[in-house]
């Protein structure tokens, strides 16, 4: 069965630069979540996209921004990067139905490194 | 707010014994709970969740789930560890108002030794 495909799968910059990370929800998915894992920490939630438009917001930082396209992959835009960036960046994806129960569907993950 | 809490960093047991992971809950409202998995540098899985019926919830893998009320938990089970369930376990709740957002707890580490 297909899954939450994410790329890149690791991703090196240096501080002050910018990086994008993409989401291929599984199909008919309409809701992409994004969390972030810091080392040795329990996933962060950052922001969410149903249908398109942004649904949920969580501790994303304002340097830090996020779409859902009409295909409803997403992307999340991270600029003037922080060592403190550095983490394991999960998207997870879900339908409406699966949504009102909570499952979500994770992707391997994008791991960033700051230095 | 929505809260899970998991008291133990690290559970060891013996492949064959059984095991538990712990987890507390603190929410408004309906508990909406899960359990994931995560593998060194792999993703979440989903293993299991309670929402509403049964207090006892079977997932993947043999593992279940047992939802007590009265002292707010939902501990994962299994009665019979394979070394391959070595991995992070996460208990989760789904945030109050969202569309789905889950909140986790800070994980346990799971070893089964053979």
């Amino acid at each position: 069965a297909a899954g939450v495909i994410q790329s890149p799968r690791h991703l090196i910059k240096e501080k002050r630069e910018t990086a994008t990370l993409k989401c291929y929800p599984i199909p008919r998915h309409d809701t992409v979540y994004w969390y972030q894992q810091g080392p040795g920490q329990d996933p962060q939630f950052l922001i969410s996209f149903y249908e398109k438009m942004q649904s949920d917001k969580g501790s994303i930082p304002d340097r830090f921004s996020a779409q859902q396209f009409s295909d409803y992959h997403s992307e999340l835009n991270m600029s003037s990067l922080e060592l403190g960036d550095s983490a394991l960046y999960f998207c997870a994806s879900s339908n409406r139905g699966s949504a009102n129960t909570g499952e979500l569907f994770f992707g391997e993950g994008s791991r960033l490194t700051v230095l | 707010a929505q809260s899970v809490a998991q008291p133990e960093d690290q559970v060891n047991v013996a492949e064959g014994n059984p095991l538990t992971v712990k987890c507390t809950y603190s929410v408004s409202g309906n508990p909406y709970l899960f359990w994931y998995v995560q593998y060194p540098n792999r993703g979440l899985q989903f293993l299991l969740k309670y929402i509403t019926g049964d207090n006892l919830v079977k997932g993947s893998y043999g593992f279940e789930a047992e939802f007590n009320k009265s002292q707010t938990s939902f501990h994962l089970k299994k009665p019979s560890a394979l070394v391959s369930d070595s991995a992070l376990y996460f208990c989760a709740v789904r945030g109050r108002g969202s569309q789905g957002n889950l909140i986790f707890g800070k994980g346990t580490k799971l070893s089964v030794k053979p």
